[in-house]
Protein backbone atom coordinates (compact mmCIF):
# COMPACT_ATOMS: atom_id res chain seq x y z
CA UNK A 1 0.00 0.00 0.00
CA UNK A 2 1.21 3.61 -0.94
CA UNK A 3 1.93 5.46 2.16
CA UNK A 4 3.09 9.48 2.59
CA UNK A 5 3.28 10.84 5.45
CA UNK A 6 4.51 14.29 5.75
CA UNK A 7 5.78 15.85 9.23
CA UNK A 8 7.89 19.38 10.16
CA UNK A 9 4.75 21.44 9.98
CA UNK A 10 4.22 24.19 12.94
CA UNK A 11 3.87 27.88 14.03
CA UNK A 12 6.82 29.61 12.41
CA UNK A 13 7.37 33.64 12.68
CA UNK A 14 7.18 35.67 9.29
CA UNK A 15 11.03 35.66 8.05
CA UNK A 16 11.63 32.53 9.63
CA UNK A 17 12.47 29.12 8.05
CA UNK A 18 11.12 25.52 7.92
CA UNK A 19 11.52 22.32 6.95
CA UNK A 20 9.06 19.93 5.73
CA UNK A 21 9.20 15.75 5.17
CA UNK A 22 7.74 12.98 3.81
CA UNK A 23 8.07 9.59 4.09
CA UNK A 24 7.32 7.18 1.65
CA UNK A 25 6.48 3.96 1.89
CA UNK A 26 4.92 1.21 -0.21
CA UNK A 27 6.28 1.26 -3.54
CA UNK A 28 9.85 2.11 -4.58
CA UNK A 29 10.22 5.35 -4.35
CA UNK A 30 13.61 6.24 -6.17
CA UNK A 31 11.71 5.49 -9.79
CA UNK A 32 9.09 8.31 -9.15
CA UNK A 33 8.64 12.12 -9.56
CA UNK A 34 7.88 13.25 -6.11
CA UNK A 35 5.86 16.75 -5.89
CA UNK A 36 4.48 19.37 -3.42
CA UNK A 37 1.14 20.98 -2.74
CA UNK A 38 -0.01 23.18 -1.00
CA UNK A 39 -3.79 24.41 0.07
CA UNK A 40 -4.16 27.62 2.12
CA UNK A 41 -7.49 27.31 4.77
CA UNK A 42 -10.64 28.03 2.90
CA UNK A 43 -8.96 28.03 -0.58
CA UNK A 44 -7.79 25.81 -3.71
CA UNK A 45 -4.88 23.61 -4.31
CA UNK A 46 -1.71 25.08 -5.63
CA UNK A 47 1.49 23.19 -6.78
CA UNK A 48 4.66 24.03 -5.57
CA UNK A 49 7.74 22.27 -6.48
CA UNK A 50 8.58 18.62 -8.28
CA UNK A 51 11.70 16.67 -8.64
CA UNK A 52 12.25 14.04 -10.88
CA UNK A 53 13.69 10.51 -9.42
CA UNK A 54 17.24 10.83 -9.59
CA UNK A 55 17.14 14.78 -8.85
CA UNK A 56 18.08 15.86 -12.19
CA UNK A 57 14.68 17.68 -12.84
CA UNK A 58 13.28 20.10 -10.75
CA UNK A 59 10.88 22.68 -11.70
CA UNK A 60 9.06 25.26 -9.17
CA UNK A 61 6.23 27.33 -9.27
CA UNK A 62 6.32 31.37 -9.51
CA UNK A 63 5.05 32.06 -6.16
CA UNK A 64 7.84 30.26 -4.06
CA UNK A 65 10.78 30.19 -6.69
CA UNK A 66 13.85 31.34 -4.58
CA UNK A 67 12.76 31.04 -1.07
CA UNK A 68 11.70 27.11 -1.44
CA UNK A 69 14.11 24.04 -2.13
CA UNK A 70 12.89 20.82 -2.86
CA UNK A 71 15.30 17.84 -2.31
CA UNK A 72 14.93 14.38 -1.45
CA UNK A 73 17.61 10.85 0.15
CA UNK A 74 16.40 8.01 -2.32
CA UNK A 75 17.98 5.82 0.11
CA UNK A 76 16.25 7.35 2.97
CA UNK A 77 12.99 7.01 1.04
CA UNK A 78 12.01 10.32 1.67
CA UNK A 79 11.28 14.03 0.40
CA UNK A 80 11.82 17.25 1.66
CA UNK A 81 11.01 21.17 1.11
CA UNK A 82 12.99 23.55 2.86
CA UNK A 83 11.12 26.74 3.42
CA UNK A 84 12.73 30.23 3.88
CA UNK A 85 11.84 33.76 4.12
CA UNK A 86 8.18 32.79 4.85
CA UNK A 87 5.18 34.97 4.80
CA UNK A 88 1.94 34.94 6.36
CA UNK A 89 0.42 33.75 3.24
CA UNK A 90 2.45 30.76 3.38
CA UNK A 91 -0.02 29.34 5.87
CA UNK A 92 -1.35 26.30 4.69
CA UNK A 93 -1.60 22.14 4.73
CA UNK A 94 1.24 21.39 2.63
CA UNK A 95 0.65 17.95 0.83
CA UNK A 96 3.26 15.45 -0.90
CA UNK A 97 2.47 14.03 -3.72
CA UNK A 98 3.48 11.16 -6.50
CA UNK A 99 3.29 11.04 -9.68
CA UNK A 100 1.77 8.76 -11.42
CA UNK A 101 4.25 5.93 -13.70
CA UNK A 102 2.81 7.46 -16.67
CA UNK A 103 3.69 11.32 -15.71
CA UNK A 104 1.20 13.95 -15.60
CA UNK A 105 -1.13 13.11 -12.92
CA UNK A 106 -0.42 13.09 -8.78
CA UNK A 107 -2.32 9.72 -8.00
CA UNK A 108 -1.05 9.23 -4.70
CA UNK A 109 -1.26 12.17 -2.15
CA UNK A 110 -0.61 12.05 1.82
CA UNK A 111 -2.36 13.87 4.76
CA UNK A 112 -0.49 17.00 5.23
CA UNK A 113 1.15 19.04 7.51
CA UNK A 114 -0.13 22.67 8.63
CA UNK A 115 2.29 25.23 8.62
CA UNK A 116 1.67 28.66 10.05
CA UNK A 117 3.05 31.59 9.51
CA UNK A 118 2.74 34.01 12.41
CA UNK A 119 4.22 36.64 15.25
CA UNK B 1 -0.17 29.81 -15.45
CA UNK B 2 -3.28 31.53 -13.44
CA UNK B 3 -5.56 28.93 -12.01
CA UNK B 4 -8.22 26.75 -14.22
CA UNK B 5 -11.65 28.29 -14.14
CA UNK B 6 -14.30 26.01 -12.54
CA UNK B 7 -17.68 26.94 -11.03
CA UNK B 8 -17.70 27.85 -7.50
CA UNK B 9 -21.00 25.26 -6.86
CA UNK B 10 -22.53 22.68 -8.39
CA UNK B 11 -25.99 20.95 -6.94
CA UNK B 12 -28.14 18.69 -7.76
CA UNK B 13 -30.69 15.88 -6.16
CA UNK B 14 -29.67 12.17 -5.40
CA UNK B 15 -29.80 10.51 -8.75
CA UNK B 16 -29.30 13.33 -10.84
CA UNK B 17 -26.06 14.29 -13.28
CA UNK B 18 -24.02 17.38 -12.84
CA UNK B 19 -21.07 18.19 -14.75
CA UNK B 20 -18.44 20.69 -13.52
CA UNK B 21 -16.44 22.60 -16.33
CA UNK B 22 -12.83 23.26 -15.97
CA UNK B 23 -11.30 26.20 -18.91
CA UNK B 24 -8.12 27.28 -19.69
CA UNK B 25 -6.01 28.23 -22.00
CA UNK B 26 -3.87 26.23 -24.77
CA UNK B 27 -0.63 26.83 -23.24
CA UNK B 28 -2.29 25.59 -19.68
CA UNK B 29 -3.53 22.18 -21.40
CA UNK B 30 -0.04 21.53 -22.94
CA UNK B 31 0.01 19.35 -25.81
CA UNK B 32 -0.75 16.17 -24.02
CA UNK B 33 -4.03 15.47 -22.47
CA UNK B 34 -2.89 15.07 -18.90
CA UNK B 35 -6.20 16.39 -17.14
CA UNK B 36 -7.25 15.26 -13.59
CA UNK B 37 -9.71 15.50 -11.19
CA UNK B 38 -9.46 15.27 -7.46
CA UNK B 39 -12.39 15.04 -5.12
CA UNK B 40 -11.74 16.28 -1.67
CA UNK B 41 -13.68 15.81 1.36
CA UNK B 42 -13.06 18.29 4.26
CA UNK B 43 -10.03 17.80 6.37
CA UNK B 44 -8.88 15.11 3.80
CA UNK B 45 -6.39 14.81 1.52
CA UNK B 46 -7.34 15.10 -2.42
CA UNK B 47 -8.29 11.65 -4.29
CA UNK B 48 -7.70 11.02 -8.09
CA UNK B 49 -10.71 10.65 -9.70
CA UNK B 50 -10.15 11.05 -13.44
CA UNK B 51 -6.79 10.93 -15.02
CA UNK B 52 -5.75 11.59 -18.98
CA UNK B 53 -9.06 13.23 -19.11
CA UNK B 54 -10.98 10.06 -19.36
CA UNK B 55 -9.41 7.54 -17.28
CA UNK B 56 -10.53 6.14 -14.11
CA UNK B 57 -8.55 5.01 -11.66
CA UNK B 58 -9.13 1.40 -10.06
CA UNK B 59 -11.69 1.65 -7.36
CA UNK B 60 -13.48 4.77 -8.67
CA UNK B 61 -16.84 4.39 -9.48
CA UNK B 62 -18.15 4.63 -13.13
CA UNK B 63 -20.52 6.70 -12.24
CA UNK B 64 -17.41 9.55 -12.67
CA UNK B 65 -16.88 10.50 -16.24
CA UNK B 66 -14.38 13.28 -18.01
CA UNK B 67 -14.19 14.72 -20.81
CA UNK B 68 -12.32 17.37 -22.73
CA UNK B 69 -13.28 19.65 -25.82
CA UNK B 70 -10.99 22.43 -26.75
CA UNK B 71 -9.93 24.13 -23.71
CA UNK B 72 -12.25 23.39 -21.65
CA UNK B 73 -12.63 19.87 -19.50
CA UNK B 74 -15.51 18.52 -17.72
CA UNK B 75 -16.19 15.78 -15.20
CA UNK B 76 -19.68 14.40 -15.16
CA UNK B 77 -21.43 12.73 -11.90
CA UNK B 78 -23.82 10.59 -12.92
CA UNK B 79 -26.53 8.61 -10.14
CA UNK B 80 -25.75 11.06 -7.82
CA UNK B 81 -25.13 10.18 -4.45
CA UNK B 82 -24.79 11.30 -0.65
CA UNK B 83 -21.51 10.87 -0.68
CA UNK B 84 -20.19 12.78 -3.47
CA UNK B 85 -20.56 15.53 -1.74
CA UNK B 86 -17.25 17.54 -1.47
CA UNK B 87 -14.87 19.70 -2.94
CA UNK B 88 -13.82 18.91 -6.69
CA UNK B 89 -10.21 20.08 -8.73
CA UNK B 90 -9.66 19.85 -12.20
CA UNK B 91 -5.73 19.87 -12.78
CA UNK B 92 -3.33 20.12 -15.61
CA UNK B 93 0.07 19.62 -16.94
CA UNK B 94 0.98 22.58 -18.67
CA UNK B 95 3.09 23.33 -21.79
CA UNK B 96 5.45 25.18 -19.14
CA UNK B 97 6.21 21.41 -17.30
CA UNK B 98 4.55 22.45 -14.50
CA UNK B 99 0.97 21.83 -12.64
CA UNK B 100 -2.00 23.97 -12.42
CA UNK B 101 -5.47 23.87 -10.95
CA UNK B 102 -8.78 24.24 -11.11
CA UNK B 103 -10.55 27.33 -8.37
CA UNK B 104 -12.51 24.65 -6.94
CA UNK B 105 -16.03 23.36 -7.06
CA UNK B 106 -18.41 22.68 -3.83
CA UNK B 107 -20.26 19.77 -5.12
CA UNK B 108 -23.77 19.59 -2.81
CA UNK B 109 -26.19 17.22 -2.72
CA UNK B 110 -30.08 18.29 -2.40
Amino acid sequence: EVQLVESGGGLVQPGGSLRLSCAASGFTFNTYTMNWVRQAPGKGLEWLSYMSSSSSVIKYADSVKGRFTISRDNAKNSLYLQMNSLRAEDTAVYYCARDSPWGGTLDYWGQGTLVTVSS
Amino acid sequence: HSALTQPASVSGSPGQSITISCTGTSSDFGTFNYVSWYQQHPGKAPKLMIYEVTNRPSGVSNRFSGSKSGNTASLTISGLQAEDEGDYYCSSYTSSSTYVFGTGTKVTVL
